[in-house]
């Protein structure tokens, strides 16, 4: 079964300063890794998204993702926050054949002015 | 607008009663996900469509929730009998497959692109 697990509920940091959220997964084959960043009365919105090639995954609003294979992790990145990332962030994992997008249960980012 | 559109963004409805939840995906997407969000929880899977047909309701809690799309397009979850604890957001989310570029392979690398969701409140 594949599972994805995001171990901090709320991330806190100041803005300018480089963030990091995190992401591990565990799957049967060969991951399909995506961030989904959720706002207030909106829906999820595609962040980027790691099928192959190179480890270091480039997304919208200056957001990036490394996938490390070893550590089984896809942690979220941005050299530099700003208070308008503050929002609800989920990591989503699947393998091929169509399965089910399975997310984490999200992590809640706050950037402070 | 191009995206996917979700009705009523809001639906309070009373225990017992009977539910109907509307998904307009994207032109062109033949791919439509159903999800249930619950407070504090990530999505979480309900039913996939490909096309008209149900290609995989293994997320579906039990024989209450049914869901179709007659044409291919439009979508509809319903709710029979509803229970308080079937209050959530409820997410649509639509997707290209590879039979949109001609393809037979799967999809899964293709993005889905998600509505504002239907907050369903069970009193």
């Amino acid at each position: 079964a594949q599972s994805v697990a995001q171990p901090e509920d709320q991330v806190n940091v100041a803005e300018g300063n480089p963030l990091t959220v995190k992401c591990t997964y565990s799957v049967s084959g060969n991951p399909y890794l995506f961030w989904y960043v959720q706002y207030p009365n909106r829906g999820l919105q595609f962040l980027l998204k790691y099928i192959t090639g190179d480890n270091l995954v480039k997304g919208s609003y200056g957001f990036e993702a490394e996938f490390n294979k070893s550590q089984t992790s896809f942690h979220l990145k941005k050299p530099s926050a700003l208070v308008s990332d503050s929002a609800l962030y989920f990591c989503a994992v699947r393998v091929s054949g169509n399965t089910p997008l399975v997310f984490g249960k999200g992590t809640r980012l706050s950037v402070i002015a | 607008g191009a995206g996917v559109s979700q009705t009523p963004s809001n639906k309070v409805t009373e225990k017992g009663k009977y539910v109907e939840l509307r998904c307009d995906p994207i032109s062109g997407h033949t791919a439509l996900y159903w999800y249930r969000q619950s407070l504090g929880q990530g999505p979480e899977f309900l039913i996939y469509f490909q096309g008209t047909g149900a290609a995989d309701d293994s997320g579906l809690p039990n024989d209450r929730f049914f869901a179709v799309r007659p044409e291919g397009s439009v979508s509809t979850l319903k709710i029979q009998r509803t229970e308080r604890g079937d209050s959530a957001v409820y997410l649509c989310a639509s997707s290209l497959t590879g039979r949109d570029f001609g393809l037979a392979g799967p999809s899964s690398y293709n993005e889905q692109f998600f509505g504002p969701g239907t907050r369903l409140t069970v009193l």
